[in-house]
């Protein structure tokens, strides 16, 4: 069974760092994008970026490029989203989801992790 | 970037009516490889969102039948035939022809009338 597990709920200051992961199993690790998907308070679904595991690749959208760093380990089937300067604005649900082999479409999420920045 | 645009924003609907949700593409679907990279997914209150629908038209396993996708090009819609309790919450819409970046449309939320 496919599943990725996500860490815990974090509550941070603004101006401290942060790494959230995302734990694949049941599969290939190494053979699928990973994606992460910001939902903040209230509203919809924003595309954050990708990372290939087997190569490290790693797209960004325009929007949180520069801002956050995506990152893996193949050696634990973990990915990890990351930032090295919290506002509050980045107060969301982060979510991981598998790419499809191949092609550009979610199949599988994370169950979420909820980060509050606050002071 | 392609922008997805989903109507209407609130979808009430009575138990066991029908209810239809659309999605529109500022571009064509069609990706070169001769598929349409369109996927729905429902996020209920407090859940992951969790795929409905991929390539268009394909149910994932386990999704009721009473679900059903259709469109082509830059037009497409999800149907419900008969609107369960279970059904409440927010369904988006996806691309993922022209990527990056995969884009999202703002989301219809279903409640019961």
């Amino acid at each position: 069974e496919v599943q990725l597990v996500q860490s815990g709920p974090e509550v941070k200051k603004p101006g401290e760092s942060l790494r959230i992961s995302c734990e694949g199993s049941g599969y290939s690790f190494t053979s699928h994008w990973i994606a992460w998907v910001r939902q903040m308070p209230g509203t919809g679904l924003e595309w954050m970026g990708v990372i290939f595991p087997s190569d490290s690749d790693t797209r960004y959208s325009p929007s949180f490029q520069g801002h956050v760093t995506i990152s893996v380990d193949t050696s634990i089937s973990t990915a990890y989203l990351q930032w090295s300067s919290l506002e509050a604005s980045d107060s969301a649900i982060y979510y991981c989801s598998r790419l499809t082999s191949g092609v550009a479409e979610l199949d599988y999420w994370g169950q979420g992790t909820l980060v509050t920045v606050s002071s | 970037d392609v922008v997805m645009t989903q109507s209407p924003l609130s979808l009430p609907v009575t138990l066991g009516q029908p209810a239809s949700l659309s999605c529109r593409s500022s571009q064509s679907l069609l990706h070169r490889d001769g598929n349409t990279y369109l996927t729905w997914f429902h996020q209920r209150p407090g859940q992951s969102p969790r795929r409905l629908i991929f390539k268009v038209s394909n149910r994932d396993s386990g999704v009721p039948d009473r679900f059903s996708g259709s469109g082509s090009g830059t037009d497409f819609t999800l149907k419900i035939s008969r609107v369960e309790a279970e059904d409440v919450g927010v369904y988006y819409c996806m691309q993922g022809t022209h990527w990056p970046p995969l884009t999202f449309g703002g989301g219809t939320k279903l409640e019961i009338k």
